[in-house]
């Protein structure tokens, strides 16, 4: 079993949909990482979050430690937002990250 | 730009060839991490620096791969006689040290195809 898994792998919704990705984590973490890949490889950071619930334009993470589950929430959806994200999570006492295997959103007009 | 740059962003080559890759992190970080990416697949872990001093290097860096960052600045990956199996993104990221959760910042990345 991987220790960061993911769900849905592959999500296909249209312009306007609201968007649920889910990440699942078996190992006692700081913080959680969600990120974002684009065709072209580069990755940006969405949030990083230990607790509670983070807001950035469309994008909402939560996090529930005791459950050790995350998730990642698109409002409004648009074209622009399709791209791989990405969970990751620090291995205890160090700053390396074990990622999720990501999921491939496909948003269309 | 202030953010972590690579180079090259692509780079074909023959099989038992050898590469060279650079990163470049934010100026004032500390830490240095690559990671290897191939399709379909989250990045994984090869190695971390601290200032000059490698601090780890997973097993999936094979003999033929070495990393160095002799001023504590940039970093280069180098990988000799590459084999198909290398095929993949070479991810680098910077972080600070105390900052608030050492959160990294990646770079674009170098697409690696072996031929």
């Amino acid at each position: 079993k991987n220790e960061v898994e993911q769900s849905p792998q592959n999500l296909t919704a249209q312009e306007g949909e609201f968007i649920t990705i889910n990440c699942s984590y078996s190992v006692g973490i700081s913080a959680l990482h969600w990120l974002q890949q684009h065709p072209g490889g580069g990755i940006v950071s969405l949030f990083m979050l230990s607790s509670g619930k983070k807001k950035h334009g469309r994008l909402i993470a939560t996090i529930n430690i005791q459950e050790k589950h995350s998730s990642l929430h698109i409002t409004a959806s648009h074209p622009r937002d399709s791209a791989v994200y990405i969970c990751a999570v620090p291995i205890r006492n160090t700053d390396k990250l074990i990622f999720g295997t990501g999921t491939r959103l496909q948003v269309f007009p | 730009d202030t953010g972590v740059s690579q180079n090259p962003r692509h780079k074909i080559t023959k099989r038992g060839q050898n590469v060279t890759f650079r990163c470049d992190p934010i100026s004032e970080h500390n830490r240095l991490y690559w990671y290897r990416q191939t399709l379909g697949q989250g990045p994984e872990f090869l190695t971390y620096f601290q200032n000059e001093a490698q601090l780890e290097k997973s097993r999936l860096l094979s003999d033929r791969f070495s990393a160095e960052r002799p001023k504590g600045s940039f970093s280069t990956l180098e990988i000799q006689r590459t084999e198909q199996g290398d095929s993949a993104m070479y991810l680098c990221a910077s972080s600070l040290v105390g900052a608030v959760y050492n959160e990294q910042f990646f770079g674009p990345g170098t697409r690696l195809t072996v031929l």
